[in-house]
């Protein structure tokens, strides 16, 4: 079992919907990243978060430490957004990122 | 302020051979990471430079190795080159190494084929 998981895999999703992609993790972490690749490889870095929630323009991180889950939520999702998102955790006492296998996003228009 | 760069952006070779790729991390920032990323492991921790000295290793064969040098530039090597090495690289600075408890800049990754 995947120390990661992610869910769903692939969402296809209506312009304008809201979306939610969802991680759960097994270990003790200090922190979670939740990043964004486009077709072609460069990844960027979305959040970093420890606790609590995080907001950046539409994109909205959340973390519930004590049951090992983060979500990310996009608010009216718009074709620009279609890209891999990935969810990464740094565990306690092993600096070293786990990533999870990512969740493919296609925006239709 | 430039991003990470990495390159090349391709590369092409045979087994047998052994290839070296280049980082640049963002002015200031100390720490490089090497991932790989494949379609069938996803993306994986290579090691991690800091101030020159490699701080963590991921469960890579001994073929897989790097450096930093005073600048933060890094290099990665990968020796005797397997089918299996086909994957892409990506490099990733953070500021001064405390940890990954900070944000990754990443670079737009080397894709590597092996024939």
């Amino acid at each position: 079992k995947n120390e990661v998981e992610q869910s769903p895999q692939n969402l296809t999703a209506q312009e304008g919907e809201f979306i939610t992609i969802n991680c759960s993790y097994s270990v003790g972490i200090s922190a979670l990243h939740w990043l964004q690749q486009h077709p072609g490889g460069g990844i960027v870095s979305l959040f970093m978060l420890s606790s609590g929630k995080k907001k950046h323009g539409r994109l909205i991180a959340t973390i519930n430490i004590q049951e090992k889950h983060s979500s990310l939520h996009i608010t009216a999702s718009h074709p620009r957004d279609s890209a891999v998102y990935i969810c990464a955790v740094t565990p306690f006492g092993n600096e070293k990122l786990t990533f999870g296998t990512g969740t493919r996003l296609t925006i239709i228009p | 302020k430039a991003g990470v760069t990495q390159t090349p952006r391709y590369l092409i070779k045979t087994r047998g051979q052994q290839v070296t790729l280049s980082c640049s991390p963002i002015s200031g920032h100390r720490s490089v990471s090497w991932y790989q990323q494949t379609p069938g492991q996803g993306l994986q921790f290579l090691f991690e430079y800091f101030s020159e000295t490699q701080r963590n290793k991921g469960n890579f064969p001994g073929r897989f190795s790097g450096r930093q040098f005073s600048n933060s530039r890094s290099e990665m090597n990968v020796s005797t080159l397997e089918l299996g090495d086909s994957a892409l690289y990506l490099c990733a600075s953070s500021l001064d190494g405390t940890g990954y408890n900070q944000p990754q800049h990443f670079g737009d990754g080397t894709r590597l084929s092996i024939l």
